[in-house]
Formats: structure tokens, C-alpha cells, sequence
């Protein structure tokens, strides 16, 4: 099935400790999104690709950086994770024809 | 700066009763409202997109400007609707903030039997 795939499911690192999030789709598209959801709250949009360019909303803390090697693939570096950055993360993925977004399962980060 | 309200987190109803799930939004200009759903461990899903003016799942949304609103509605509910509901916003094709989605808070609908 095409779909989109995150690991890992759930992660824990310490409090300063670099971490990387991943994210891949077998559907080849070519927009990739990176949303942060804290509990209880929306999902709020950190940046996404289209193609290879990168977008990074005004309001994403510099600790936050991605990356896209491939169409397949992208990354979410947290360089210093605070306690605050605790939270699920999504990723998802549209055609830039089109105007769905598919999600994965989603990457539980716990911050200790 | 564009915002969706959800004013209900939680929403119960019987299986059979209407219901209706309210969401309001502000943003300047046109924009593509739509309802995404999760079902208990599933991945977050496209249920409906105001354009496209369809019934899925017996579910049924519409646009009012004058009132900024996307509510969604459904005259019969089943035990299997339960789940978490976004209403989420995007600029029109075409412009710079097209397929980037602000998600309202989200209301979590149970149909008890």
C-alpha cells in the first residue's frame, strides 16, 4: 500500500539531547509537511518542502530544522529539545496537483 | 491572521440523532475549508472538502461567508462516526498559503449505542 511512514512511533530523549524524527512516502509527491501537536491542541504547521525548497513558517523556533535528502524522505532535527517540545509530530505529504494530505501515524517525542 | 474555532471539544450523541459538529474561521480573503477525521488508531484523514459540495459517509458541510462557518452535519448517527473531528483552513490554489492547513482544535464525537 502507498502510504506515508514515520519512525519511530514513539521516542524519548533528554532534555539538550539532539534528536531526528523520520518520515517516508511511497506515494512520490512532491509536498512534505511537518506539523507539531501538543496535547490537546491543533496540529500547528512547522514547515513543509515543495520539491527541494524549504518553508519554514515565521513562528517555528530555530531548534527546529529539516531536512530532504530524496522525494521519499524527510527529517525533523530538534537540536536542543526542551521540555516544551514534547509532543506528537506529523508528517504528511500532497501532490501539488492535487489538494489532499495524507498523514502518517505520527512520532511521540518525550523529552526527559 | 487566519484562525478555526471548534468550539466543542467533546460532543455526544445516540445513534440516530442528528449532529452537527461547529467550526468558524477567520481569514482575509477565500478560503478551502475542509474536515479531516480520525478514527480511534488511525491516521488523521481527509473526510470532505467545501469545493467539492459531496456527502461522504453521509456527512455533509457547508461554506457560509456571512457567517465564517463550516459546520458539519449529519442527520443519522452511527456508532462508527465516533472519532476526533479537525476543521482545518487553507489559502485558495494559486496563492502563497494553498495546502498550508491551520487546524481548529478538534471535538471528539461519541455515538453511544
Amino acid at each position: 500500500d502507498a502510504m506515508v511512514i514515520q519512525n519511530p512511533r514513539y521516542q524519548v530523549t533528554q532534555f539538550g539531547k539532539p534528536v531526528t524524527l523520520s518520515c517516508s512516502q511511497t506515494l512520490n509527491h512532491n509536498v512534505m509537511y511537518w506539523y507539531q501537536q501538543k496535547s490537546s491542541q491543533a496540529p500547528k504547521l512547522l514547515f513543509h518542502y515543495y520539491d527541494k525548497d524549504f518553508n519554514n513558517e515565521a513562528d517555528t523556533p530555530d531548534n527546529f530544522q529539516s531536512r530532504r535528502p530524496n522525494t521519499s524522505f524527510c527529517f525533523l532535527d530538534i537540536r536542543s529539545p526542551g521540555l516544551g517540545d514534547a509532543a506528537m509530530y506529523l508528517c504528511a505529504t500532497r501532490d501539488s496537483g492535487a489538494y489532499e494530505q495524507y498523514f502518517g501515524p505520527g512520532t511521540r517525542l518525550t523529552v526527559t | 491572521a487566519q484562525r478555526v474555532t471548534q468550539p466543542e471539544k467533546l460532543l455526544s450523541v445516540f445513534k440516530g440523532a442528528p449532529v452537527e459538529l461547529k467550526c468558524n474561521y477567520s481569514y482575509s480573503g477565500s478560503p478551502e475549508l475542509f474536515w479531516y477525521v480520525q478514527y480511534s488508531r488511525q491516521r488523521l484523514q481527509l473526510l470532505l472538502r467545501h469545493i467539492s459540495r459531496e456527502s461522504i459517509k453521509g456527512f455533509t458541510a457547508d461554506l457560509n461567508k456571512g457567517e465564517t462557518s463550516f459546520h458539519l452535519k449529519k442527520p443519522f448517527a452511527q456508532e462508527e462516526d465516533s472519532a476526533m473531528y479537525y476543521c482545518a483552513l487553507s489559502g485558495r490554489a494559486g496563492g502563497t498559503s494553498y495546502g498550508k492547513l491551520t487546524f481548529g482544535q478538534g471535538t471528539i464525537l461519541t455515538v453511544h449505542p
